[in-house]
């Protein structure tokens, strides 16, 4: 089975310009997350979907990052225009659907904002 | 609000030495999960091993066993025999009624030959 899959897993860009990040959970996933990593920390919730539907959105900065999950497979996230505090990695993660099951992640994307 | 709070910042031990990561946390829910990922210098997160807050007996995987003390609100997790594939940062993370993960800052775990 495979796993969950990111791309791009590494990302430069200069401030201002914008940048998405994709993201295939593991088939038949019907909940999806998307994370944001500090070095040396934890993982923050940014958004997360089931199905097609952002369950809860409250942790994403509306005024420049996005999301979509138009056929509640794969999503992407997107940053316009990125900030030098950006930088850092996104993950994403995926699991059966809403409740207290186990999340699997994928690489994620380390994202460098110059 | 809901915490975890991981007290060491980092850890080293000797292969196959045993090894104990510690985890506290706070909640004013009565049914919860919490769990403890593995995060390899690689990136990627795995889990190690969870723990049903309704459930005494402690949960284990292999050489990973957890010491769950509801009362204390304390989740370690000790690894036994450690390897070098061990080496890693290890999140402890508590999953509340939203099936919301808060995560604490982590561990970095190293282990030497």
């Amino acid at each position: 089975e495979a796993g969950v899959v990111q791309s791009p897993r590494y990302k430069i860009i200069e401030k201002k310009q914008p940048v998405a990040f994709w993201c295939n959970p593991i088939s038949g996933h019907n909940t999806l997350y998307w994370y944001l990593q500090n070095l040396g920390q934890g993982p923050e919730l940014l958004i997360r979907y089931e199905n097609e539907e952002a369950v809860d959105d409250s942790q994403l900065p509306k005024d420049r990052f996005s999301a979509e999950r138009l056929k509640g497979v794969d999503s992407t996230l997107k940053i316009q225009p990125a900030e030098l505090g950006d930088s850092a990695v996104y993950l994403c993660a995926s699991s059966p659907r809403d409740g207290y099951y186990e999340q699997y992640f994928g690489p994620g994307t380390r994202l460098t904002v110059t | 609000a809901q915490t975890v709070t991981q007290s060491q910042p980092e850890m080293s031990v000797q292969e196959a030495e045993t090894v104990t990561l510690s985890c506290t946390y706070d909640t004013s829910e009565s049914n919860y999960y919490l769990f403890w990922y593995k995060q390899p210098p690689s990136r990627q997160m795995i889990l190690v091993i969870r723990q049903e807050a309704y459930k005494q007996q402690n949960a284990t995987e292999n050489r990973f066993s957890v010491n769950f003390q509801k009362a204390a609100k304390s989740f370690s997790l000790k690894i036994s025999d450690s390897q070098l594939g061990d080496t890693a940062m290890y999140f402890c993370a508590l999953m509340d009624s939203n099936y919301q993960l808060i995560w604490g800052a982590g561990t970095k775990l190293i282990i030497k030959p």
